[in-house]
């Protein structure tokens, strides 16, 4: 199994809170990606990294930022958490852009 | 507006069909990907194609780029039920420094 891991793989929040997800690798790999899965989307994709400090917004990246300040590690930050943000999130990681991406198993966030 | 337009979103068929699973998209792409996911879990990979006109076969799976690299096409022979899960096709555009996904087909194969 690639070494990617999410943290944490639970959370429950409250409205208005910031949250941060975490998601650290051991591959070296240059390109990181966050994506939240929701019933009848699939993945999308909210923010991605091309390396480090190089970061980029996805198609749905409102309401969310992030850091690589070290090729290991790509946070995800909700700003202030909504209700509408409760999903899955996947972070994942890929050597190249086309290349394989193999992702971490999830983090299930709740905003009450 | 989804880039990739998979179909069907949900499909559930009897032991022993046959069925196909398609990924769409005005755009081109550099090479196109399969996923499959179970429950908590994350996607795997389970091909990529990568050359217009492409065919992969993985055991009663055959996989297909189209032509013009805009499309991709899942084929399973004889469904088992194992074969039951999430499937999601993915790509990445030419020159883009992404990955995006297709919103996904949700396969049950009863027995």
């Amino acid at each position: 199994d690639a070494g990617i891991t999410q943290s944490p793989r639970h959370k429950v929040t409250e409205t208005g809170t910031p949250v941060t997800l975490r998601c650290h690798q051991t591959e070296n790999h240059r390109y990181m990606y966050w994506y939240r899965q929701d019933p009848g989307h699939g993945l999308r994709l909210i923010h991605y990294s091309y390396g480090v400090k190089d970061t980029d917004k996805g198609e749905v990246s409102d309401g969310y930022s992030v850091s690589r300040s070290k090729t290991e590690d790509f946070l995800l930050t909700l700003e202030s958490a909504t209700s509408s943000q409760t999903s899955v999130y996947f972070c994942a990681i890929s050597f190249r852009q086309d290349s394989e991406a193999f992702f971490g198993q999830g983090t299930r966030l709740t905003v009450v | 507006t989804q880039l990739l337009e998979q179909s069907p979103q949900f499909l559930s068929i009897q032991e022993g069909e046959n069925l196909t699973v398609y990924c769409n998209s005005s755009s081109v792409f550099s090479s196109l990907q399969w996923y499959r996911q179970e429950p908590g879990e994350g996607p795997v990979l389970l091909v990529t194609v990568v050359t217009g006109g492409e065919v992969k076969k993985l055991k009663r799976l055959t996989f297909q780029f189209g032509d013009a690299r805009k499309d991709s096409s899942l084929h399973i022979t004889a469904a088992q039920p194992g074969d039951t899960g999430l499937y999601l096709c993915a790509g990445a555009l030419q020159g883009a420094q992404k990955l995006v996904f297709g919103q996904g087909t949700r396969l049950t194969i009863n027995p």
